[in-house]
């Protein structure tokens, strides 16, 4: 049962490019989680779908970041015009239910984004 | 909004040593509790989670916490370290009924020395 996967591992972009991250939950997980870690933080909560739906983007800063869950095929997360500032780990996290109903998130590898 | 701390962002310990990592939260409200476990290069691993009942929640890989809720705490503690503890280790905390993110603290970095 392959866990979460994130693609790509590592992703080097110029200022001002587009940034597309992907994520594929674990199977029979229906629940998408994106978390940022910025070096020397902590993993900071940005947005968290569902299938064809973004339930809570209240982390999600409000220019040039998107998030979506298609029916079919990964989460992405798309970060338009990188700047410097948004070099860090992006994690991507999934569960089969909400976690108030006692399912704790299985996290994937990260995409580590370095802009120059 | 719920919100944690973690006072110790590196902590240095010989093998054998006794653990014990503090997490702190504040959120009036019921909580679900976690910690997680980063190894250098992988991704973040559940180390142990409280949802309700015993307060004294047994991990993998020997760890345990303990949550005191007059304290708004959940510490983690191992009894005897070993080298391949090495890592970082995030508390997080989801507040029932305040939606499904979690909110973690800034992580503790541990060093084992052999």
């Amino acid at each position: 049962n392959a866990g979460v996967m994130q693609n790509p591992r590592h992703l080097v972009r110029r200022r001002g490019q587009e940034a597309r991250l992907r994520c594929s939950p674990m199977k029979g997980h229906s629940h998408v989680y994106w978390y940022r870690q910025l070096p020397e933080e902590g993993l900071k909560f940005m947005v968290y779908l569902q299938k064809e739906n973004i339930i809570d983007e209240s982390g999600m800063p409000k220019e040039r970041f998107s998030a979506e869950f298609p029916k079919e095929g990964p989460s992405i997360l798309r970060i338009q015009q990188v700047v410097r500032g948004d070099s860090a780990a992006y994690f991507c996290a999934s569960s089969p239910g909400p976690v108030s109903r006692l399912y704790g998130y299985t996290f994937g590898s990260g995409t580590r984004l370095t802009v120059v | 909004a719920q919100s944690v701390s973690q006072h110790n962002h590196h902590v240095i310990l010989s093998e054998a040593a006794s653990l014990e990592l503090g997490c702190n939260y504040s959120y009036g409200g019921t909580v679900n509790l976690f910690w997680y476990v980063q190894y250098p290069g992988q991704h973040l691993q559940l180390l142990l989670k409280y949802f309700s009942g015993d307060p004294l929640v047994k991990g993998i890989k020997g760890f345990e916490a303990e949550f005191i809720k007059s304290k708004f705490s959940f510490n983690l503690r191992k009894p005897s370290v070993q080298w391949s503890d090495t890592a970082e280790y995030f508390c997080a905390v989801n507040a029932k009924n305040a939606g499904n993110m979690l909110t973690f603290g800034g992580g503790t970095r541990l060093m084992v020395k052999p």
